[in-house]
């Protein structure tokens, strides 16, 4: 069972427009929203992240947006850069359980110049 | 060097052979995870530890074995390598419910391929 499902697999943007990632989790007792950025090669990191007291968080060009009553959660990516492409994942875990997180399967991202 | 970091970078062996992936981190958290990705799935959790000698099973465990003597050590091995372990593995450490940070840190991966 996919407990934090992610789309779409794959995303083609021009540059200076609007990239938009989609999450939607099952499990109510998440309480920790992180998207990691993936470049080639190398491992991911931590991007942006969110507790389900607010409703949205920016930072930069990134916002995440999160609608708890829909358990979905959204990262935005304003004026979208080449230098942004890359792999995205969501993941989603409780503080009060096992900390363990579940990720999404990904987007790849690819901004045209 | 501060991180995490994992090795070798790129692996080939055959089926049937044994195989460890090491991965060495120098924050002391308590947690390490070894992950392993595949296109279409993201990133799957293999086994994961929350302390020196407490290790337990993730998403996909079967064909792996993990140890954690010292916190800041934590290999993989594929005691028989098969074909469908060809992947790329990702060992990332945290400080999972401490001051609200649940960041996870990954290292740069090891590619490897079972022929």
């Amino acid at each position: 069972q996919q407990q934090v499902k992610q789309s779409p697999q794959s995303l083609i943007v021009q540059k200076g427009g609007i990239s938009i990632i989609n999450c939607a989790y099952e499990n109510t007792a998440f309480d920790y929203f992180p998207w990691y950025q993936q470049f080639p090669g190398k491992g991911p990191a931590l991007l942006i992240a969110i507790r389900p007291d607010v409703s949205e968080k920016k930072e930069g060009r990134f916002t995440i947006s999160f609608n708890k009553s829909a358990k979905q959660f959204s990262l935005h990516i304003m004026d979208s850069q080449p230098g942004d492409s890359a792999t995205y994942f969501c993941a989603a875990s409780t503080s009060g359980g096992s900390y363990i997180p579940t990720f999404g399967r990904g987007t790849s991202l690819i901004v045209h110049p | 060097d501060a991180g995490i970091t994992q090795s070798p970078r790129y692996k080939i062996t055959e089926t049937g052979r044994q195989v460890t992936l090491m991965c060495h981190q120098t924050w002391s958290h308590s947690y390490m995870f070894w992950y392993r990705q595949d296109l279409g799935h993201g990133l799957r959790l293999i086994y994961y530890s929350a302390a020196a000698d407490i290790t337990d099973k993730g998403e996909v465990p079967d064909g792996y074995v993990v140890s954690r003597s010292k916190t800041e050590n934590f290999p993989l091995t594929l005691e028989s390598a098969t074909r469908s372990q060809t992947s790329v593995y990702f060992c990332a450490s945290s400080e999972l419910g401490q001051g609200g940070t649940d960041t996870q840190y990954f290292g740069p991966g090891t590619r490897l391929t079972v022929l």
